[in-house]
């Protein structure tokens, strides 16, 4: 079965350093990777995907993630951290089934970046 | 074009109540997926929903139950409230079986069992 991991519950960032929140997988096959945002009372909005291709994957509002088949990870990235980034982060791997697919869950890992 | 949208917001239940949760896909989606998030942790697949059958479903009792419309709207059904059934109720939508769609989320319903 395919799973993901998400080792860290609680990043910290102080505004305009550059932000990771890590993820790692498990998959059988190709893995097919996803990173949603979850600000408070709100549902998940998605950031970004690996499908195939190029191993940093560009998102919305400046996010990015690298792809990394060797050490299965693939982890979010940004450049300058912004006080509204402060939101849950869920990174998922698709599972396929029949021509069906179900994404699976990390954890979610907590960003706060401080002023 | 309006994303996903459910109803209602809230919804506060006692024990061994039943409920029925409301989802419309975006424009143009098929497909309609069911998560439960409680509290703390990631979103656990229900079950999902295209050409008006359940297609998939993940490892949840009978008591929750579905249904697709044929203009794609989907309900969510739970039987028997336990307290445990309180969470965040997202759905998602999609093309199906478009192989490499995203799934795109409600903003939820906080279903709250008393």
């Amino acid at each position: 079965a395919q799973s993901v991991a998400q080792p860290e519950d609680q990043v910290n960032v102080a505004e305009g350093n550059p932000l990771t929140v890590k993820c790692t997988y498990s998959v059988s096959g190709n893995p097919y990777l996803f990173w949603y945002v979850q600000y408070p009372n709100r549902g998940l909005q998605f950031l970004l995907k690996y499908i195939t291709g190029d191993n940093l994957v560009k998102g919305s509002y400046g996010f990015e993630a690298e792809f990394n088949k060797s050490q299965t990870s693939f982890h979010l990235k940004k450049p300058s951290a912004l006080v509204s980034d402060s939101a849950l982060y869920f990174c998922a791997v698709r599972e396929d089934s029949g021509g069906y697919n179900k994404l699976i869950f990390g954890a979610g890992t907590r960003l706060a970046v401080h002023p | 074009d309006a994303g996903v949208t459910q109803s209602p917001t809230h919804l506060i239940k006692t024990r061994g109540q039943q409920v029925t949760l409301r989802c419309s896909p975006k424009s143009g989606h098929d497909t309609v997926s069911w998560y439960q998030q409680a509290l703390g942790q990631g979103p656990q697949f229900i079950f999902q929903y295209y050409e008006e059958e359940e297609r998939q479903r993940g490892n949840f009792p009978d008591r929750f139950s579905g249904h697709q419309f044929p203009n794609y709207s989907s309900e969510l059904n739970v039987n028997a409230l336990l307290l445990g059934d309180s969470a965040l109720y997202l759905c998602a939508s999609s093309l199906v079986p478009v192989e490499r769609a995203e799934q795109y989320f409600g903003p939820g319903t906080r279903l709250t069992v008393t």
